[in-house]
């Protein structure tokens, strides 16, 4: 079955960038039905939909992190990135990454998470 | 954005008891709301979507209803395995939003 896992340092300083990959297995992110997004959660904000990406490239992002957010994919490598520019103190957070079922393939919906990476930031 | 609240934050329950979690959206979303469990160190598991609809392999005590702005989720029998903290979620627009969750734990 599909499966997803984070990667990526767990210590950014701030200001700097952000840098994590999601890596699919057991299927193509590039089969039809399903945007691939990235989530956070923090004690301070609950969780948080930071944006989607489908295969193509094409991309929505949580306009409250819109100007910092940037989704990426790599179909050949079945993986797909998220860069957040400018991080403060508030971006520490457990991250995962989540196939987003859309709707042509029923209700939309996270039905399958990756375990999630803990980011933090801190000098 | 859609807001979305949960009540109550946390309650206290006993193996067998039945519970109930409600959902309240800010503006009307239909059936597009999704529920989530998330054990402790754990990702969130996604339990009912479209405000109804049991995910496959999720035990049938488990039961949402509601329409509109108003939702909820139903433990009919709770079990051990059943203490955790459940979120909802909102489908309708983006961005998608989560409630702030409601925790069950033993009494």
């Amino acid at each position: 079955q599909v499966q997803l896992r984070e990667s990526g340092p767990g210590l950014v300083k701030p200001s700097q960038t952000l840098s994590l990959t999601c890596t699919v297995s057991g299927g193509s992110i590039s089969s039809g039905g399903y945007y691939w997004s990235w989530i956070r959660q923090s004690a301070g904000k609950g969780l948080e939909w930071i944006g989607r990406i489908y295969a193509s490239g094409s991309t929505n992002y949580n306009p409250s992190l819109k100007s910092r957010v940037t989704i990426s994919v790599d179909t050949s490598k079945n993986q797909f990135s998220l860069k957040l520019t400018s991080v403060i103190a508030a971006d520490t957070a457990m991250y995962y990454c989540a196939r987003d079922r859309m709707i042509v393939a029923g209700p939309p919906a996270f039905d399958i998470w990756g375990q999630g990476t803990v980011v933090t930031v801190s000098s | 954005d859609i807001q979305m609240t949960q009540s109550p934050s946390s309650l206290s329950a006993s193996i067998g008891d039945r519970v109930t979690i409600t959902c309240r959206a800010s503006q009307g979303i239909s059936t597009y709301l999704n529920w989530y469990q998330q054990k402790t160190g754990k990702a969130p598991e996604i339990l009912i979507y479209g405000a109804s609809n049991l995910e496959s392999g999720v035990p049938s005590r488990f039961s949402g209803s509601g329409s509109g702005t108003d939702f909820t989720l139903t433990i009919s029998s709770l079990r051990p395995e059943d203490f955790a903290t459940y979120y909802c979620q909102q489908s309708y627009t983006l961005p998608r939003t989560f409630g702030p969750g409601t925790k069950v734990d033993i009494k």
